[in-house]
């Protein structure tokens, strides 16, 4: 079975431009996650979708926003980039949500470079 | 809030020492518990899990024991190898979400 697809796996973007990232989860899993690495804040989450609908939120800006679709697939965006949005930016899928017996499976990441 | 504490690295050992990376937890309710690992420019691979008290979990020879009295849940492998050098995640998931909330990370060096 194929594991969770992330493109662009590298980005370059200037200052005050946006970005679309987007995540194919495994086949069969319906919950979509996004967390952002840094080296100075390590792994943080972002937030979370199932059944198209977002189910949890982490503490970021409203810059920071995402989207899912019925096949499962998410999309997230950043509007108006800063230099510290500059992290690897990481997908995970499972097959539910609302359990903490739900296990996390990750992406390679894409890597976004903000000049 | 929930949180997760690992021991500061870099962790550098020789092949076939073993290895000990702490990792303890602060959680609301009856968290489950993980360890990732991440390989040099990859994404975080699950190592194993545990999701109740004294359960142990296992894989490739790394063990931990989710211990519910002294809020820990250490890793440890008998004897490393060269290629179990990475970055490994300690993490928690809480209160009916599959969220997870990560420790800072520890990195292992193993030289031959």
């Amino acid at each position: 079975k194929a594991g969770v697809t992330q493109t662009p796996r590298y980005l370059i973007k200037t200052r005050g431009q946006q970005v679309t990232l987007s995540c194919s989860p495994i086949s069969g899993h319906r919950s979509v996650s996004w967390y952002q690495q840094t080296p100075g804040q390590g792994l943080q989450f972002l937030f979370e979708y199932f059944s198209e609908t977002q189910r949890n939120k982490g503490n970021f800006p409203g810059r920071f926003s995402g989207r899912q679709f019925s096949n499962s697939r998410s999309e997230m965006n950043v509007s108006t980039l800063e230099l510290g949005d500059s992290a690897l930016y990481l997908c995970a899928s499972s097959l539910s949500v609302g359990s903490t017996l739900e296990t996390q499976y990750f992406g390679p990441g894409t890597r976004l470079l903000v000049l | 809030g929930d949180s997760v504490t690992q021991m500061e690295g870099p962790v550098t050992l020789s092949e076939e020492a073993f290895l000990t990376i702490n990792c303890t937890y602060t959680a609301t309710g009856y968290p489950s518990l993980f360890w990732y690992v991440q390989y040099p420019g990859e994404g975080l691979q699950l190592l194993l899990k545990a999701t109740k008290a004294d359960d142990k979990g296992s894989n490739k020879g790394f063990e931990a024991t989710y211990r519910k009295e002294t809020t820990s849940f250490h890793l440890e492998k008998g004897s490393v190898q060269v290629s179990d050098s990475a970055v490994y995640f300690c993490a928690l998931s809480d209160q009916g979400y599959s969220t997870l909330t990560f420790g800072k990370g520890t990195m292992l060096l193993v030289s031959p």
